[in-house]
Formats: C-alpha cells, structure tokens, sequence
C-alpha cells in the first residue's frame, strides 16, 4: 500500500508570493491533517480535512488555508508569505482510528 | 499547549535499554495513547499506540498504568539508528498535538 505522498518535496518562494502544496492521503484514508514543523516551535497542528469539510483549526492566521477533494487529497495554500513560514510542512492521514501516518514533508523556504 | 510533558533529551549506548516517560495530565476517557519516531527533515513515524497496561510489537514496549496519567515507552537494545525525537502524544477526536518531544541520542 503506497504511503502519504506530498507535492512538491522542496519549494522555494520569496516574501508576498503565494504557496500551494499537496499531499495524497493512504487509499481509504478519509482524514488529512497538515502540521507546520519549525525549529523554535516544533510540531504545530494546522487543520484537518475530513471527508471535505473543515474540522478543527490550529491558531494560524487566515494566510493558511486548505482544502480537501472528494478524492481525499489535500491542499494547502499560504498567501503574503512571510519569512516566519518558512519551515517542513507535513500532512498526515488516518482511517477512523487514532494511528496516523505522516508523509515526508515539504520544505518551504522563504527568502 | 501541549498535552503531555516528557524529558526534552537523553542518551544512551548502544545494546542498552531506553525507557521514555510521558506525564499525560489532562488525558481524555475516550484517548489512546501514541508514541511516534522522528528523524531530521522526515514526517514522525508510528510506533506503537495502546489504552490501558502493556502493549509490546516488534519495534518497542508501551506500558500504561491503571490511572493513564502516565505512558513509558521502552526500546530494547537500542543501535545508533535509534537516533531520533519521540514524541508522545494522547490520540483521539479531531487534533493531535504534539509536544516537544525528547531527543534520543545513541552513543556507540
């Protein structure tokens, strides 16, 4: 079974530009979730997608959206990037269980 | 915040056995208890999950006592590969949060 992949691996953006990522949940996941990982701040949880809707919500700002298809991929969007953001962001998926399994990351940089 | 406290760091040698303490205070009825692995620019890794008393699978051991305001999490005869953050974390409802981890390093 092929693990949570997550598009693109590496990105660089400059400040005020805009940033979608993607992340492909575990077949028959219907659960995404995306954290944001910094070296000051460690893991911070964002949002998580169920199913489409919008879950539960982390304390990020409004610059950080996301989405999720009737497929169960995920996007994620930073709009007016800031330096602050750049970092690893990870999506992770889960069936109805608690075990989530997280995919490798996209790392942002922001110049 | 954080729902669980464990020790930001320890070391260990190789072939020796690490036991890693996580105080779960605020630990739901309806929660699990999770430990998961991460190496550097890596997604964490699952390790093992349990509710209640012993849980043991070819990677580690997860002891939970009857009150589950603790976990330990025990890895036999750890290697240098073993070289990681553990996290532990109490899983259930719609948001994870993960705490600071602790860093193990293994020394040869």
């Amino acid at each position: 079974k092929a693990g949570v992949t997550q598009t693109p691996r590496y990105l660089i953006k400059t400040r005020g530009q805009q940033v979608t990522l993607s992340c492909s949940p575990i077949s028959g996941h219907r659960s995404v979730s995306w954290y944001q990982q910094t070296p000051g701040q460690g893991l911070q949880f964002l949002f998580e997608y169920f199913s489409e809707t919008q879950r539960n919500k982390g304390n990020f700002p409004g610059r950080f959206s996301g989405r999720q298809f009737s497929n169960s991929r995920s996007e994620m969007n930073v709009s007016t990037l800031e330096l602050g953001d750049s970092a690893l962001y990870l999506c992770a998926s889960k069936m109805e269980t608690y075990e989530q399994y997280f995919g490798p990351g996209t790392r942002l940089t922001v110049t | 915040l954080a729902k669980t406290t464990q020790p930001i760091s320890m070391d260990s040698y190789e072939g020796q056995e690490v036991n890693i303490t996580c105080s779960h205070n605020n630990i739901a009825t309806n929660d699990y208890i999770t430990w998961h692995q991460q190496f550097p620019s890596q997604g964490p890794r699952f390790i093992i999950q349990g509710y209640k008393t012993k849980v043991t699978n070819e990677v580690a051991s997860l002891f939970i006592p009857a009150d589950r305001k603790s976990s330990t999490l025990s890895l036999p005869r750890v290697s240098l590969s073993d070289t990681a953050v553990y996290y532990c974390l109490d899983t259930g409802g719609f948001k994870t949060i993960f705490g600071a981890g602790t860093r193990l390093f293994v020394k040869a």
